[in-house]
């Protein structure tokens, strides 16, 4: 059963505008891990933005800020002010303590394409 | 560049061959990862190695196999190729076992293979 629903496949927006990309998970560890992590047309990944369980408080890093709700599930990612550069696909992920946490298990994905 | 290296970038193969892919961590990681994106399964973790020993196994098929070597480095062998193993191979790595949670992999660039 997929654990991380990007319910979103393609967001496209004009250069200036926020862009919000949804995330919801499951899980019945209390403890566990989110992630954001970005793909470039290059195709490497990248690592954005974690959030462990136990910290709900929502914060901005930069033009990044994401809405963490334990109540819906959900883990919520808003680039304020998007770039062309922001064109990639952004991965949210779940880690739970069950043999590695390194072990992610990601979403399907969602493309934002940002035009000039 | 994210410290991680995988070799090839490229690799194109035919159906019922062998490849091995390969991977150096980041300095001062012990772990690696590897994880495979494919079309039809999205991004899929298929096994972890820390410090030589195997630490994790996710969805890894048993004509698949990898090792990580006194170096550190890894290899990801794949044999008897079907083409629905056409499919971005990463590798990544973090310092720690993955005993502690919160990890963020630091991933490569990712080899991507194609078998007709």
């Amino acid at each position: 059963a997929q654990k991380v629903t990007q319910a979103q496949t393609e967001i496209s927006v004009v250069e200036k505008e926020d862009v919000t990309l949804d995330c919801v998970y499951e899980t019945r560890d209390t403890t566990y891990y989110l992630f954001w992590y970005k793909q470039p047309p290059s195709g490497e990944l990248v690592f954005l933005i974690r959030r462990n369980s136990f910290d709900e408080q929502n914060e901005i890093s930069g033009r990044y800020s994401w809405n963490f709700q334990k109540s819906t599930s959900s883990f919520n990612f808003t680039i304020t002010a998007s770039q062309v550069v922001d064109s990639a696909v952004y991965f949210c992920a779940l880690s739970e303590a069950a043999d590695s946490w390194g072990k992610l298990q990601f979403g399907a994905g969602t493309q934002v394409v940002v035009t000039p | 560049d994210s410290g991680v290296t995988q070799t090839p970038k490229h690799l194109i193969t035919a159906t019922g061959q062998r490849v091995t892919l390969r991977c150096s961590p980041r300095s001062g990681d012990l772990s690696v990862y590897w994880y495979q994106q494919s079309l039809d399964q999205g991004l899929q973790f298929l096994i972890q190695y820390y410090n030589g020993e195997e630490r994790a196994k996710g969805n890894i098929l048993e004509r698949f196999s990898a090792q990580q070597f006194p170096d550190l480095h890894s290899e990801l062998n794949l044999s008897s190729l079907e083409l629905g193993d056409s499919a971005l191979y990463f590798c990544a790595s973090s310092m720690t076992s993955g005993r502690t949670g919160g990890i963020v992999l630091t991933f490569g660039a990712g080899s991507r293979l194609t078998v007709l």
